[in-house]
């Protein structure tokens, strides 16, 4: 069964630093996107940056980029020149591809304050 | 571009009435989604819809759930004979069958149900 975790409750960061959110996950399926959003307090969920199994590169979105280990099955978000606007919380998420479910399966979340 | 739209963004009911959130998708997207998330945790899956075929439907959607979409547009999703345990963000996500990017899903704002 497929399984996200997010082993940060919270993080603290000074605004301009970069910092790094830590996601692991478990699957059997060889073939998988990775996914990681953003919810601020208004409960709206936005897309942040996607990771296929078979990416070659670390997909990197602007601020965003993805730290991918796939022999480590982890899919860390680094942040970079954090800004008070990205307080929020993060959730990383998974989808298997070849199973034919659409379902994402989310982890718990990491909390983000980013300080003046 | 509109994003995805969800009425009504709050809900107070009491125990035992029955409720109806309807869900717009972005225009051009054939796939749509409702999860549920209870506070303090990640969006847990709730069932799919690929046009108007409901294809996928989790175990969390007891038989007091029903969700339809006529004609492949907008979504309704009704809770029959509400429990206090239904208080929840319900949230509403579609995305367009790809094969980039794992089938993005976009979420709308989402609806806060609370059952006294």
């Amino acid at each position: 069964a497929q399984k996200i975790t997010q082993t940060q409750p919270g993080m603290f960061v000074q605004e301009k630093e970069a910092v790094t959110l830590d996601c692991t996950y478990d699957t059997s399926d060889q073939s998988y996107g990775l996914f990681w959003y953003k919810q601020p307090s208004s409960g709206e969920m936005i897309f942040l940056i996607y990771q296929g199994s078979y990416d070659e590169q670390n997909a990197t979105e602007g601020r965003y980029s993805l730290n991918f280990q796939k022999a480590r099955k982890s899919a860390n978000l680094v942040i970079s020149a954090s800004q008070l606007g990205d307080s929020a919380m993060y959730f990383c998420a998974m989808r298997e591809l070849n199973t034919g479910f659409q379902k994402l399966v989310f982890g718990t979340g990491t909390r983000l304050l980013v300080s003046p | 571009d509109t994003g995805v739209s969800q009425n009504p963004r709050h809900k107070i009911t009491k125990r035992g009435q029955n409720v109806t959130f309807r869900c717009d998708p972005i225009s051009e997207h054939n796939r749509l989604y409702w999860y549920r998330q209870t506070l303090g945790q990640g969006p847990e899956f709730l069932t799919y819809f690929q046009n108007e075929a409901q294809l996928e439907k989790s175990r969390l959607l007891s038989d007091r759930f029903s969700a339809e979409r006529p004609k492949g547009s907008f979504s309704t999703l009704e809770i029959q004979r509400t429990e206090q345990g239904d208080s929840a963000m319900y949230l509403c996500a579609s995305s367009l069958e790809s094969r980039g990017r794992g089938d993005t899903q976009y979420f709308g704002p989402g609806t806060r149900l609370t059952v006294l």
